[in-house]
């Protein structure tokens, strides 16, 4: 099976301050999409940002950035000055071959006003 | 982005009974979705991938008995959960494959939240 780690399971954060999730995985595939999704309490989950394994450039979208490193398959994921609306679990997920993807036990971000 | 839908969002019934929910891209058309299920707290378990035209790809130990998928268009895939009983309560998401600019993305639907009394 698709090995996803996401190792810390809920952080708590005081409003603008940053917060960094980490994700390691594991894959077969040698050219791949890697996700991060945030899931809020309603549940649905929201598509946050797309890798491309080809591309190691770290980029920056709004408050998000990651740093994807392949060598070391870890794809982490950075928000900065967090706000009370980024509360919410957020997944990342590699691939799993076929186009699907694997989803790690997600971090639970807790951010506290 | 791309919105995809889900109906019902909610949806309780008595065990023996069977459920159908439906999985709609409204902006685009899909040839592939995906079927997942979440536990309370869990994460995302991927039950099927679902292929229009072509037979659903379930993932190991899902009974495919149990939980017909149904691709029968380009926007619309559904899940028929047969003789649902207790156990299958649960949170059922659907996503679409989308290829834009050469880019791949899953979208998701707002999932179902099934309870079977």
């Amino acid at each position: 099976a698709q090995k996803v780690t996401q190792a810390q399971t809920e952080i708590s954060v005081v409003e603008k301050e940053d917060v960094t999730l980490d994700c390691v995985y594991e894959t077969r595939d040698t050219t791949y999409y890697l996700f991060w999704y945030k899931q809020p309490p309603s549940g649905e989950l929201v598509f946050l940002i797309r890798r491309n394994s080809f591309d190691e450039q770290n980029e920056i979208s709004g408050r998000y950035s990651w740093n994807f490193q392949k060598s070391t398959s870890s794809f982490n994921f950075t928000i900065t000055a967090s706000q009370v609306v980024d509360s919410a679990v957020y997944f990342c997920a590699p691939p799993y071959g076929n186009n699907r993807l694997a989803f790690g036990k997600g971090n639970q971000v807790v951010v506290i006003p | 982005g791309a919105v995809v839908s889900q109906h019902p969002s909610r949806v309780i019934c008595k065990s023996g009974t069977s459920v159908k929910i439906e999985c709609r891209s409204l902006d685009f058309q899909a040839t592939t979705m995906f079927w997942y299920r979440q536990f309370p707290k869990q994460s995302l378990m991927l039950m099927a991938t679902s292929n229009e035209g072509s037979k659903a790809t379930y993932e190991q130990g899902v009974e495919k008995d149990k939980f017909l998928i149904n691709h029968a268009s380009l926007t619309l895939s559904t899940l028929t959960v047969t003789s649902a009983h207790p156990e299958d309560s649960s949170f059922y998401i659907c996503s679409a494959r989308v290829i834009r600019g050469g880019q791949e993305t899953q979208y998701f639907g707002p999932g179902t939240r099934l309870l079977v009394l």
